[in-house]
């Protein structure tokens, strides 16, 4: 079975700051792992994901992400925080033929002007 | 394409009361979910189909049942609502094969309240 940690249910910075959104998983096998983005009142949006090949990913909006197995993380970044970048955060992981998705419980973003 | 659709957009209960949410996509899926939404909890999944005619448990299933009625369409039925199932659903679906494989695209979302 697969799991996610997210570290951090609240995360603040400040307008023009580094943005890092952490995520640890756990998977017996090599996952499949997301980031996905809800805006107030919204669904979920996929932000970027991770299937095989370069473990750096990039986004949606300026966000990428690494993969490091030996760290068992998929942490978020982005090197400029704005304000239509508030929002909750989701990481999810998912394994190779199984499309069912194991979320986070997610990060709240906040960006302070 | 209107994407993920689901009915309605906001329900009030009273406890014992049944309903069905409704869920449609457009974009030929073959996989379908419905989740609920709790603060501090992340998302659960209740139920999943991978295919028309077949659904299958997730996570939180007691207290619901689900119809794939066709390839586009999934609805979630609370037989007797309780206050517990106050929440937030989701339905989502996702491409079996091809490049966007595993990428769920999700509805807006029924905020339902049981009193």
């Amino acid at each position: 079975a697969q799991s996610v940690t997210q570290l951090g249910s609240h995360v603040s910075v400040s307008e023009g700051a580094l943005v890092l959104l952490r995520c640890n998983y756990s998977s017996s096998v090599p996952p499949y792992l997301f980031w996905y983005v809800q805006y107030p009142n919204q669904g979920l949006q996929l932000l970027l994901k991770y299937t095989t090949g370069a473990t750096l990913v990039k986004g949606i909006n300026g966000f990428e992400a690494e993969f490091k197995k030996s760290e068992t993380s998929f942490h978020l970044t982005k090197p400029s925080a704005h304000m239509s970048d508030a929002a909750e955060y989701f990481c999810a992981v998912s394994l190779f033929g199984n499309e069912k998705l194991t979320f986070g419980t997610g990060t709240r973003l906040t960006i302070i002007p | 394409n209107a994407g993920v659709t689901q009915t309605p957009k906001f329900q009030v209960l009273k406890t014992g009361q049944s309903m069905t949410l409704q869920c449609a996509q457009d974009m030929n899926h073959n996989s379908m979910y419905w989740y609920r939404q709790d603060p501090g909890m992340g998302l659960r999944l209740i139920y999943y189909s991978a295919s028309e005619g077949t659904t299958d448990k997730g996570e939180v299933p007691n207290g619901y049942n689900v119809s794939r009625l066709n390839k586009r369409e999934f609805s979630l039925r609370l037989e007797s609502a309780a206050p517990s199932q106050t929440s937030v659903y989701f339905c989502a679906s996702s491409a079996t094969t091809g490049s966007k494989y595993n990428e769920q695209f999700f509805g807006p979302g029924t905020r339902l309240t049981v009193l």
